[in-house]
């Protein structure tokens, strides 16, 4: 069965700090997709990245940075210098098969001034 | 316009009273889903249907029915809504050549009292 689990509930952090939201995946098949959305408190889900089982390579994008490492099974997004409006919960998920999205159950992150 | 639309936005109804929510694409996906968000648990798939003549249960689907009316609109209702249904819900699109990527919509607050 696919599972995802998001162990941080609740991050604080100050502004300009750099903080990363863990994700652990479980997953039998092979072929593999993983995500990770923004939702911020108007409630909409923000797609940010989309990674493949088979490419491991790190992504970065701006402030964003994600760490997919298949031997520990994780795919840790990292923020840096956060911003206030990086306040969210981030939700990491994964989609293998024919199974829709399996999601973790979040991470909210608050960034203080 | 929003690839994804759902209706209502926001819906407070009584406990026992029948209610619909409906979720209309223009994406022209052949999968649809609903997901229902709770504070703390993340995204629970509900139902999800891969073609007009195919639904599927997921996770929670007890409590609760849909109907696949055209390929594009994918309703879901709950028969007769108790508080404990009360949270957010997602109805989401793929399509069958890139099953991996789904795209939401603007979510329901569903409030039953």
């Amino acid at each position: 069965a696919q599972k995802v689990t998001q162990a941080q509930t609740e991050i604080s952090v100050v502004e300009k700090e750099d903080v990363t939201l863990d994700c652990v995946y479980e997953t039998r098949d092979t072929t593999y997709y993983l995500f990770w959305y923004k939702q911020p408190p108007s409630g909409e889900l923000v797609f940010l990245i989309r990674r493949n089982s088979f490419d491991e390579q790190n992504e970065i994008s701006g402030r964003y940075s994600w760490n997919f490492q298949k031997s520990t099974s994780s795919f840790n997004f990292t923020i840096t210098a956060s911003q206030v409006v990086d306040s969210a919960v981030y939700f990491c998920a994964l989609h293998s098969g024919n199974t829709p999205l399996v999601f973790g159950k979040g991470t909210r992150l608050s960034v203080i001034a | 316009d929003a690839d994804v639309t759902q209706t209502p936005r926001n819906r407070i109804t009584k406990t026992g009273k029948r209610i619909m929510l409906e979720c209309s694409q223009t994406k022209g996906h052949d999968r649809m889903y609903w997901y229902r968000q709770d504070p703390g648990l993340g995204l629970r798939l509900i139902y999800y249907s891969f073609d007009v003549k195919d639904i599927n249960k997921g996770e929670i689907s007890d409590g609760y029915s849909v109907s696949r009316q055209a390929q594009a609109k994918f309703s879901l209702s709950l028969e007769s809504a108790i508080p404990n249904q009360t949270a957010l819900y997602f109805c989401a699109t793929s399509d069958y050549q890139d099953p991996y990527e789904q795209y939401f919509g603007p979510g329901t607050r569903l409030t039953v009292t």
